[in-house]
């Protein structure tokens, strides 16, 4: 099975634009969560959707938001871009039931801010 | 809220020595743990995870971790590293069971030949 797949891989955007980050999960994977990695902050979990549903939600502001298809495949957007929204972006789809179940990761998008 | 310690930032070895990796958690009901391995410029991969049952658990490439609920550590080790070792070390607990992961700050694990 291809594993769980990130697009683009590395991406620089100026302050202030927008930005959306896509995954495509494991063939039959119907969760999917992103975390963003920073050298500070570490790894934070951001949301994860099942069937098209946000299911949990971290910490973050607004201006990050994220959905997801009939096909499972899911997309995180980043609105008013701030320089300390630079980090690994990354996404994780999982299979089975809380809390049996078993995330696989994607490489990451690289998001740069300038 | 769960959260996760890992003690040590950076720990250094010699190619073919036995190393721990520590963590604890916070205590909890439930608790799920995970140690997840990150390669240069790659995503994580895991390498073994306690949901119940034995203490000690196997994972991939020779580590293992063992479950101390009365110390509430998750430490991992593995009794003679590769080169190959060489990478940073995530230990993460489940928020209450759920799909979200509690990531401690890693430790990167150096080899030296």
């Amino acid at each position: 099975k291809a594993g769980v797949t990130q697009t683009p891989r590395y991406l620089i955007k100026t302050r202030g634009q927008q930005v959306t980050l896509s995954c495509s999960p494991i063939s039959g994977h119907r969760s999917v969560s992103w975390y963003q990695q920073t050298p500070g902050q570490g790894l934070q979990f951001l949301f994860e959707y099942f069937s098209e549903t946000q299911r949990n939600k971290g910490n973050f502001p607004g201006r990050f938001s994220g959905r997801q298809f009939s096909n499972s495949r899911s997309e995180m957007n980043v609105s008013t871009l701030e320089l300390g929204d630079s980090a690994l972006y990354l996404c994780a789809s999982s299979v089975g039931t809380a809390p049996f179940y078993e995330q696989y990761f994607g490489p990451g998008t690289r998001l740069t801010v300038t | 809220a769960q959260s996760v310690t890992q003690l040590d930032s950076q720990v250094p070895v010699f190619e073919e020595a036995p190393v721990e990796l520590r963590c604890n958690y916070s205590s909890s009901v439930s608790v799920y743990l995970f140690w997840y391995v990150q390669y240069p410029n790659q995503g994580l991969q895991l390498l073994l995870k306690y949901l119940s049952g034995s203490t000690l658990v196997k994972g991939i490439n020779g580590f293992e971790a063992e479950f101390n609920k009365s110390q509430t550590s998750f430490h991992l080790r593995k009794p003679s590293v590769h080169i190959s070792d060489t990478a940073e070390y995530f230990c993460a607990v489940s928020d209450q069971g759920a799909q979200k992961l509690v990531f401690g700050q890693g430790t990167r694990l150096t080899i030296n030949p």
